[in-house]
């Protein structure tokens, strides 16, 4: 069974914090990673995709992507009150697997 | 950035009748749909993926005969689910691929919820 883990949380950071969500997964033929935002009665949103080994940076979301330790990070520097959602981390694999998601509660 | 839209948002039906959902991509071709499927407290657990004009492939466990996928034109894809039981009542979303992408990444529409009574 091909699977992506993440700590279901809640995750609580005050506002202006960096937030840490993790992601771990199975397969290692998963060929990209993405980050999506749901807030609560909403589709999912797409964050960013990282698909090489590092970091890559956008606004105030960075993925990490380590592919030997089979492991997937988002970093959200300056969190805000609005950021409080859950966040899913999928593979790719040739369909996307979702992990069950990550509750975040940036308290003001 | 790509829109995906579904019509209805919310649906309310009496057990054993069929409700049809529509996915449309907006302002793309979208090669490929895909149908997900979410349960309160859950994540999204994809149902099926549909190709323009080919037959959907379910994921093992979705009943073929129940949820029905059209995917009759390159912006459209509509799920039927058919004699439905308030067991169904969830979620459903769906997503498209550009095809213009390496990376394979998915648009969603706002999704559907449906309650079976």
């Amino acid at each position: 069974q091909k699977e992506v883990e993440q700590n279901s949380g809640p995750l609580s950071v005050p506002e202006g914090a960096i937030a840490s969500l993790n992601c771990t997964y199975s397969d290692r033929g998963s060929q990209s990673f993405f980050w999506y935002r749901q807030y609560s009665g909403k589709s999912p949103e797409l964050i960013m995709f990282i698909y090489s080994n590092g970091d890559k940076e956008d606004g105030r979301f960075t993925a990490q992507l380590n592919k030997a330790s089979q492991y997937v990070s988002l970093l959200i520097r300056d969190s805000q009150p609005s950021d409080s959602a859950t966040y899913l981390c999928a593979a790719y694999t040739g369909k996307l697997i979702f992990g069950q998601g990550t509750t975040l509660q940036v308290k003001p | 950035g790509a829109v995906v839209s579904q019509h209805p948002s919310w649906v309310i039906c009496k057990s054993g009748t069929s409700v049809k959902i529509e996915c449309r991509s907006l302002d793309f071709q979208a090669t490929t749909m895909f149908w997900y499927r979410q349960f309160p407290k859950q994540s999204l657990m994809l149902m099926a993926t549909s190709n323009e004009g080919s037959k959907a492939t379910y994921e093992q466990g979705v009943e073929k005969d129940k949820f029905l996928i059209n995917h009759a034109s390159l912006t459209l894809s509509t799920l039927t689910v058919t004699s439905a039981h308030p067991e169904d009542s969830s979620f459903y979303i769906c997503s498209a691929t550009t095809g213009t992408s390496s990376y394979n990444e998915q648009f969603f529409g706002p999704g559907t919820r449906l309650t079976v009574l």
